[in-house]
C-alpha cells in the first residue's frame, strides 16, 4: 500500500512569505505528526493529530506556525512570515494508536525548506 | 532541555562485529522507546521498540536493552553489516495518555567493509 508522502518535496521562498506544506499519511491511521530537522540536528517535535484535534501543540516554535488536519486525514503546515531559521526538512508521520502495540510511526520522505 | 540524549554522534564498526549505540533519557515517566534508522534523503524507519515493563527486545540482528534505574538504553547490532550505515534515533514516549514522542539528536553508524 501507499506510505505517506509529502509536498513539495523541497520549496525554496524568499524571506517573509507564506509557505503550505502538505502530508498524506497512510490510509486508516489515526495520528498524524510533524516533525522538523534542521542542518545537523535530531527531530524536533512540533505537532501532533489525534483525528482531527490536536492535543499537543508543544512544539510549534511560534506563532507562525499553524497546522491543521481535515477528515481525519490530510494534514497541512503553514508556515507565516517565513524566517531563514525556519530552513529546515519538514517531516510527516502517521501512526495507527490502537490500545496496545507499538505505535511505531511510518514517516514520509519530508519536505526540504529552504528560506532565502 | 534535551530530555533524549545521544551523546556519540557518529560510531565506526567493522563489519561482522557488533554496533552498539547508547541512548540516555531524563524523564522516568517515558515509557515506551522506538529505535529509528534514517537514510539520506528519506524519512526515519522504524526498526525496533522496547516497552517500559521489559528490559529487552529481540528481533534478528537488533536487540534492544533498557536499563530503567540508569535511565539508558542501547540497541546491539549483530553482526554488522554495511547496510547498516545510516543514522539511528532512538525516542521516548510519555505517560498519561500522550503520543508525543521525544526523539534523540542521532548516532551517525557506519559500517566498514
Amino acid at each position: 500500500g501507499a506510505g505517506v508522502s509529502q509536498s513539495p518535496s523541497n520549496k525554496v521562498t524568499e524571506k517573509g512569505k507564506d509557505v503550505e506544506l502538505r502530508c498524506d499519511p497512510i490510509s486508516g491511521h489515526t495520528a498524524l505528526y510533524w516533525y522538523r530537522q534542521s542542518l545537523g540536528q535530531g527531530l524536533e517535535f512540533l505537532i501532533y493529530f489525534q483525528g482531527n484535534s490536536a492535543p499537543d501543540k508543544s512544539g510549534l516554535p511560534s506563532d507562525r506556525f499553524s497546522a491543521e488536519r481535515t477528515g481525519g486525514s490530510v494534514s497541512t503546515l503553514t508556515i507565516q512570515r517565513t524566517q531563514q531559521e525556519d530552513s529546515a526538512v519538514y517531516l510527516c508521520a502517521s501512526s495507527f494508536l490502537a490500545g496496545g502495540g507499538s505505535h511505531e510511526q511510518y514517516f514520509g520522505p519530508g519536505t526540504r525548506l529552504t528560506v532565502t | 532541555d534535551q530530555q533524549v540524549k545521544q551523546n556519540s554522534p557518529s560510531l565506526s564498526v567493522q563489519e561482522g562485529r557488533i554496533s552498539i549505540l547508547n541512548c540516555d533519557y531524563t524523564n522516568s515517566m517515558f515509557d515506551y522507546f522506538l529505535w529509528y534508522k534514517k537514510y539520506p534523503a528519506e524519512g526515519p524507519t522504524f526498526l525496533i521498540s522496547i516497552s517500559s515493563i521489559k528490559d529487552k527486545n529481540e528481533d534478528g540482528r537488533f536487540t534492544v536493552f533498557l536499563n530503567k534505574s540508569a535511565k539508558h538504553l542501547s540497541l546491539h547490532i549483530v553482526p554488522s553489516q554495511p547496510g547498516d550505515s545510516a543514522v539511528y534515533f532512538c525516542a521516548a514516549r510519555g505517560t498519561s495518555g500522550t503520543y508525543k514522542y521525544i526523539f534523540g539528536t542521532g548516532t551517525r553508524l557506519k559500517v566498514l567493509a
